[in-house]
């Protein structure tokens, strides 16, 4: 059954380092996006891609935060430098574009980073 | 704008007692809604799906949800807890019309007692 990758699957890192996180979406999914998950709360949109273009990345802290997604496949989460209040689960998840999915979108295993 | 409420942030069942989960959603047009269940340190899976077909929706490990609309309302049930199904569950609305974003609730956390 195909899956969204992500890794790492967990990250320990020292405040005002850099950190990033790989995901790989389903194969021909067009959409794809990152969400963060503070503990004991639903994700958050930080940002989504249509093939390799932006569709949202309004709720993205862009003074530290990147997202990129090169080939309209994988995509990478940026964190640069990170903070204390950064520590959380980063969770992927694709979509397909096509009106028989309902919008499902699928997630990937999440990245749980910690910042010290 | 669309914005999902889950009432309860903890709920506590024994086992083999009916698990009710509730959500309540606020939406412009007819959404489609979705249950995730989250079990710890891992992503998030489907459970059932609302796509303005069948109001009463059937999902995996006997969940069901029904959508009502004069309540704005999609809660979850399970005639039976089970020991595994201890775990976080999120509602999460979209608007069909306008791609693909969702929006979770808080998410509700349930305990299953032996």
């Amino acid at each position: 059954e195909a899956e969204v990758a992500q890794s790492p699957r967990y990250k320990i890192t020292e405040k005002s380092q850099a950190v990033a996180f790989w995901c790989d979406p389903i194969s021909g999914h067009a959409t794809l996006y990152w969400y963060r998950q503070i503990l004991g709360q639903g994700p958050e949109l930080l940002v989504q891609f249509q093939d390799e273009s932006v569709v949202d990345d309004s709720q993205l802290p862009k003074d530290r935060f990147s997202a990129e997604r090169l080939k309209g496949v994988d995509s990478t989460l940026k964190i640069q430098p990170a903070e204390l209040g950064d520590s959380a689960m980063y969770l992927c998840a694709s979509s397909s574009i096509f009106p028989s999915s309902y919008n499902e979108q699928f997630f990937g295993p999440g990245t749980r980073l910690t910042v010290l | 704008a669309q914005s999902v409420t889950q009432l309860g942030s903890h709920v506590s069942v024994s086992e083999g007692a009916l698990v009710l989960l509730r959500c309540n959603y606020s939406s412009s047009v007819p959404p489609y809604l979705f249950w995730y269940v989250q079990y710890p340190n891992q992503g998030l899976q489907l459970l059932l799906k609302y796509t303005s077909a069948a109001t009463l929706v059937k999902g995996i490990n006997g969940f069901e949800a029904e959508f009502k609309k004069s309540e704005t309302s999609f809660h979850l049930t399970k005639p039976s807890a089970h020991m595994s199904d201890a775990a976080e569950y999120f509602c999460a609305v979209s608007d069909p019309n306008t791609g693909n974003q969702f929006y979770f609730g808080t998410g509700t956390s349930l305990t299953v007692i032996p």
